[in-house]
Formats: C-alpha cells, sequence, structure tokens
C-alpha cells in the first residue's frame, strides 16, 4: 500500500511568488492535513480537509490556502513568499472519522526554501 | 501559547540504557496522545499512541506511561540502540480536533554505541 506521497520534494522560490504544493494520501483515506517544520516553531498546523471541505484551520496568515479534489488528493498554496515562509511542509492524511485517534500517517515532506 | 510542552529538548544515552522524554499538556479536551519519531530527511512516523483510560501502554521496547491527573505522559525506550537516534515528539488531539494533532517541540535523541 503506497503511503502518502509529496510533490515536489524540493524547490526553491524568490520572495514575492507563490508555490503549490501536492499531496496524495494512502488509498481510502478522506482526510488530509498539512503541517509545516521549522527548527524554531516545530510542527504546527496548518489546515484539515475532509471530503473536499476544510474542517480546521490553524493560525497562520490567509496567504496559507489549501484545498482538496474529490479523489482527497490535496494541495496547498502560499502567496507571496516571504523568507520566514521557509520550511518542511509535511502533509498527513487518515481515514478522518467522526472521533479522534484514527492512525495519522505522514508524508516525507516538502522542503522549501525562500531566497 | 503552547499546549503541548516536551523536555528535554536533547538527550544521550548509551546503548542498551533507557531514555525517557516527558510531556505536559494544558488542554484537558485531549484525549489522544501519539508520540512521533522522526529520522533526518524523513517525514514523522507513528511509534505509539495512548487514550487516558489507560495509564500505560508496551509495544516491544516503547512503553507510554501516562498520568491524567498530572496531565503529564512520557515515551521510554528500553534497551535503547544507536538506531533509535532520531527526533522524537509527542503530540496530543482532541475529539473535536478531528485529525489535528499539537505536537511538542521535539527532542533530539543520541544513542552512544
Amino acid at each position: 500500500k503506497a503511503g502518502v506521497t509529496q510533490t515536489p520534494r524540493y524547490l526553491i522560490k524568490t520572495r514575492g511568488q507563490q508555490v503549490t504544493l501536492s499531496c496524495s494520501p494512502i488509498s481510502g483515506h478522506r482526510s488530509v492535513s498539512w503541517y509545516q517544520q521549522t527548527p524554531g516553531q516545530g510542527l504546527q498546523f496548518l489546515f484539515e480537509y475532509f471530503s473536499e471541505t476544510q474542517r480546521n484551520k490553524g493560525n497562520f496568515p490567509g496567504r496559507f490556502s489549501g484545498r482538496q479534489f474529490s479523489n482527497s488528493r490535496s494541495e496547498m498554496n502560499v502567496s507571496t513568499l516571504e523568507l520566514g515562509d521557509s520550511a518542511l511542509y509535511l502533509c498527513a492524511s487518515s481515514l478522518g472519522g467522526p472521533s479522534s485517534g484514527n492512525t495519522i500517517y505522514f508524508g516525507e515532506g516538502s522542503w522549501l526554501t525562500v531566497v | 501559547q503552547q499546549q503541548v510542552k516536551q523536555s528535554p529538548q536533547s538527550l544521550i544515552v548509551q546503548k542498551g540504557g533507557i531514555s525517557i522524554i516527558n510531556c505536559a499538556y494544558e488542554n484537558t479536551a485531549f484525549d489522544y496522545f501519539p508520540w512521533y519519531q522522526q529520522f533526518p530527511g524523513k517525514g514523522p512516523a507513528l511509534l505509539i499512541a495512548i487514550r487516558p483510560d489507560v495509564s500505560e501502554k508496551k509495544e516491544g521496547r516503547f512503553t507510554i506511561s501516562f498520568n491524567k491527573s498530572a496531565k503529564q505522559f512520557s515515551l521510554h525506550i528500553m534497551d535503547s540502540q544507536p538506531g533509535d537516534s532520531a527526533t522524537y515528539f509527542c503530540a496530543a488531539s482532541s475529539s473535536s480536533g478531528y485529525s489535528t494533532l499539537t505536537f511538542g517541540k521535539g527532542t533530539m535523541l543520541l544513542v552512544s554505541p
């Protein structure tokens, strides 16, 4: 069974540009969530989607957005990139049932460097 | 506001020793507490998880101890091996938070041969 797949794995962008990251969840998983990982702030929740609807959102500015498609694949977009957006962006998937405790599986992440 | 506090930041243990990482949480709505292991260049991988209705859970060399009244939980790695050298994150989530995890800051574990 394939795991969570994220593309691209590495990318370099210039300040002011925008970036789109993609995530394919584990087959059968309907919940996809995104996290930002930095050395200073650790792992921080960005947002979660379930059946194409944003179900939860973290404390990030509106420049960070996402969406989920009918096949559960998800994309996140960061507009007007800032140097501080350099981070590892992790996608995670789970079955996403109504109760918590569903095992959450992470992809290997997309490394974004903003110069 | 950091809702999950993790300590220590780093830890060096000799091969065969016991590694202990502690976490404390504030939100009493949390009802699921997983631990993740992350190797450099990789995403976090689930190690073991516990719910507050049990005080301890063991899987192989990994044990979670949970103290609901103190709002604390810890990971014990018995017979630590060099291959256990990684960063460990505790996390917490609540039923109302669906698949949202609140993470601790992480502990870098080095097991010396």
